[in-house]
């Protein structure tokens, strides 16, 4: 059954410091790896995607890693803001197509000033 | 603007009274599908389709229905709606090129 677990389920850090979010995933066979961030009561939006020869990819203050032999991939916030405040949302796609999704339930961010 | 627009935001129905949750893209996306999210559970899929006229089943199809008769609509259906059906429902396309997922705003239904 494929799966995607998410670390920390919620995290509070002060405005300014950094942060990095966890998932694991068992998806076969895998095709990729996306992060999407939700605010609340909004639509999830992309952040990045990684296939599997991908090992990171950054989006301004967002940095993913993706370690296709452990199954483990990261998101790294710098410098965190205000608006940084959201669930951040792991999901994985399995097979050649892209509807085959698995979604992590989440990360909830609050950074407070 | 490039977007997914869905209809209705909130709802609250009663048990049995059939509805439909419209789903419109203007992205000229192949994939489209439908999600609920709820708390605890993150989101699951619905059904997808990958083109006109071809849907599947995701992951909690049972209760639902889709249909994709043209290209930029999916719909969602729900033929007698019961208590466990309350949720946020979202619709979302793909480029077939990419796999990027391109959400609407979300519907909250609420079924007493």
């Amino acid at each position: 059954k494929n799966q995607v677990e998410q670390s920390p389920q919620s995290l509070i850090i002060l405005e300014g410091k950094n942060c990095t979010l966890q998932c694991n995933y068992t998806v076969s066979p895998f095709s990729n790896l996306r992060w999407y961030k939700q605010d609340t009561g909004r639509g999830p939006v992309s952040l990045t995607i990684m296939t599997f020869s991908e090992n990171t990819k950054s989006n301004g203050r967002y940095t993913a890693t993706l370690d296709a032999d452990t199954k483990q991939s990261s998101l790294h916030i710098t410098a965190s803001q205000l608006s940084d405040s959201a669930s951040y949302i792991c999901v994985a796609s399995a097979g050649r197509g892209y509807q085959k999704v698995t979604f992590g339930t989440g990360t909830k961010l609050q950074v407070i000033p | 603007e490039a977007q997914v627009t869905q209809n209705p935001r909130y709802l609250i129905t009663v048990t049995g009274k059939k509805l439909t949750v419209t789903c419109s893209q203007n992205m000229n996306h192949e994939y489209m599908s439908w999600y609920r999210q709820d708390p605890g559970l993150g989101l699951r899929q619905i059904y997808y389709s990958m083109n006109v006229e071809v849907t599947d089943k995701g992951d909690v199809p049972e209760g639902y229905k889709v249909s994709r008769k043209e290209k930029r609509n999916f719909p969602l259906i729900l033929e007698s709606p019961s208590p466990n059906q309350t949720s946020l429902y979202f619709c979302a396309s793909t480029p077939s090129n990419t796999g990027e997922l391109f959400f609407g705003e979300g519907s909250r239904l609420t079924v007493l």
